[in-house]
């Protein structure tokens, strides 16, 4: 079974700050890396998906990259506002699979 | 519907009963997942569907989960004899192709007592 790892665990910043977190996977078989967003009480939200290495994406204040050679991608988000509160997920999509990580859960203190 | 929706929104049954849950893609939507939530615990998934090619059921934690999709959209995924761990919220997402952003509806909150 694949292992998606994401770190750290849960951030706490305050607002204003920048912040980025990791998730990494083994290299082999990669197909697709996708990030989610993951409010309280909400459905999570797609932000994005990358499938080659040195792919680089943006919305808005939140960016990503990816290196499928090394197996780890990074989410940085700038200028961090509570709203950016949440989980982020990031999943692996390899062959028929589909493996979510365990989740970096961000609070944003104003 | 301009979104993925799921029925029922929560679902309380007795230990050994029978659920049925429904998920309605996103209009055009070839693949479909299944994944569920248990408590303090990520997202693991079940099942996907992808057009109306037989389903990838390697997810499935036992053989008392089954789903089926009909005519390539809607779907429904049956717990038979539920047990108490089978209580957790259960998530449906589709995709324009496989691999693609996914979108996910809001949920079925499923409680075993």
């Amino acid at each position: 079974i694949l292992n998606v790892e994401q770190s750290p665990q849960s951030l706490h910043v305050q607002e204003g700050d920048s912040t980025n977190f990791t998730c990494s996977f083994p290299s082999s078989n990669f197909y697709a890396l996708h990030w989610y967003r993951w409010e309280t009480a909400k459905s999570p939200e797609a932000l994005f998906v990358m499938t080659l290495n040195g792919d680089e994406k943006k919305k808005g204040r939140i960016s990503a990259t990816l290196n499928t050679k090394e197996g780890y991608s990074y989410l940085y988000i700038k200028g961090s506002q509570p709203e950016d509160s949440a989980t982020y997920l990031c999943a692996l999509t390899y062959g028929q699979n589909f493996v979510f990580g365990p989740g970096t859960r961000l609070s944003v203190l104003p | 519907g301009a979104g993925v929706s799921q029925s029922p929104s929560n679902k309380v049954t007795e230990k050994g009963k029978d659920v049925e849950l429904r998920c309605d893609p996103i209009s055009g939507h070839t693949a479909l997942y299944w994944y569920r939530q248990s408590l303090g615990q990520g997202l693991e998934f079940l099942i996907y569907f992808q057009g109306n090619s037989a389903p990838d059921k390697s997810g499935l934690p036992s053989d008392r989960f089954s789903a089926e999709r009909t005519g390539g959209s809607v779907s429904t995924l049956t717990i038979q004899r539920t047990q108490q761990e089978d209580s957790a919220v259960y998530l449906c997402a589709s995709s324009s192709l496989w691999a693609g952003e996914q979108y996910f509806g809001p949920g079925t909150r499923l409680t075993v007592t």
